[in-house]
């Protein structure tokens, strides 16, 4: 069954950029059944869907931070990160990576990584 | 401020039934979006639930299952056990995005 990995630094200083890598085993991303998304939680607080990609490289992500928010893909790794840029104390949370079974009727994710948590702080 | 609306918490009794609403918009959940559920338990990842508005994944107990009608959705839970005592959040798409209820806290008397 596909399992997901995030990786990553669990420290980044205000200002600077945000890289975090998800791995996937047991699937390959290049089958083009499902999208790849990234999900976020500020600690006590709720979920918020970052984006997803698709192995060929579209991306869609989340208007409220599309210009800080790039999703990347390496198909010859089963991996695909996000990097966010300028962040800042309000971008400290617990990071999840997570295949997205996307219908045309609105999908789902499943599974999700553990979850990496990304303090911003100097 | 989330775009689905769900109680902030909710409690039973070993045994009991419960509830959760997910209350949505003509943009999302009216607009012919399905609803998903998720639980999370403490210090755990999201695990999926309910897919689909009502279809459950392999291994999910037939307590629980969704419904939905019109701009809301509601998860409910037969039979409450200890177990069962976690964060709920409910999930649809609003144009194209996806989107998230704030989470439900399921409290075990």
């Amino acid at each position: 069954q596909v399992q997901l990995q995030e990786s990553g630094p669990g420290l980044v200083k205000p200002s600077q950029t945000l890289s975090l890598t998800c791995t996937v085993s047991g699937g390959s991303i290049s089958s083009g059944d499902y999208y790849w998304s990234w999900i976020r939680q500020p600690p006590g607080k709720g979920l918020e869907w970052i984006g997803y990609i698709y192995y060929s490289g579209s991306t869609y992500y989340n208007p409220s931070l599309k210009s800080r928010v790039t999703i990347s893909v390496d198909t010859s790794k089963n991996q695909f990160s996000l990097k966010l840029s300028s962040v800042t104390a309000a971008d400290t949370a617990v990071y999840y990576c997570a295949r997205d079974v996307d219908t045309a009727i609105g999908g789902w994710f499943d599974p999700w990584g553990q979850g990496t948590l990304v303090t911003v702080s100097s | 401020q989330s775009v689905l609306t769900q109680p902030p918490s909710v409690s039973g009794a070993p045994g009991q039934r419960v509830t959760i609403s997910c209350t949505g918009s003509s943009s999302n959940i009216g607009a012919g979006y399905d609803v998903h559920w998720y639980q999370q338990l403490p210090g755990t990842a999201p695990k999926l639930l309910i897919y689909g508005n009502s279809n459950r994944p392999a291994g999910v107990p037939d307590r629980f299952s969704g419904s939905k009608s019109g701009t809301s959705a509601s998860l409910a839970i037969t039979g409450l056990q200890a177990e069962d005592e976690a964060d709920y959040y409910c999930q649809s798409y609003d144009s194209s995005l996806g989107v998230f209820g704030g989470g439900t806290k399921l409290t075990v008397l």
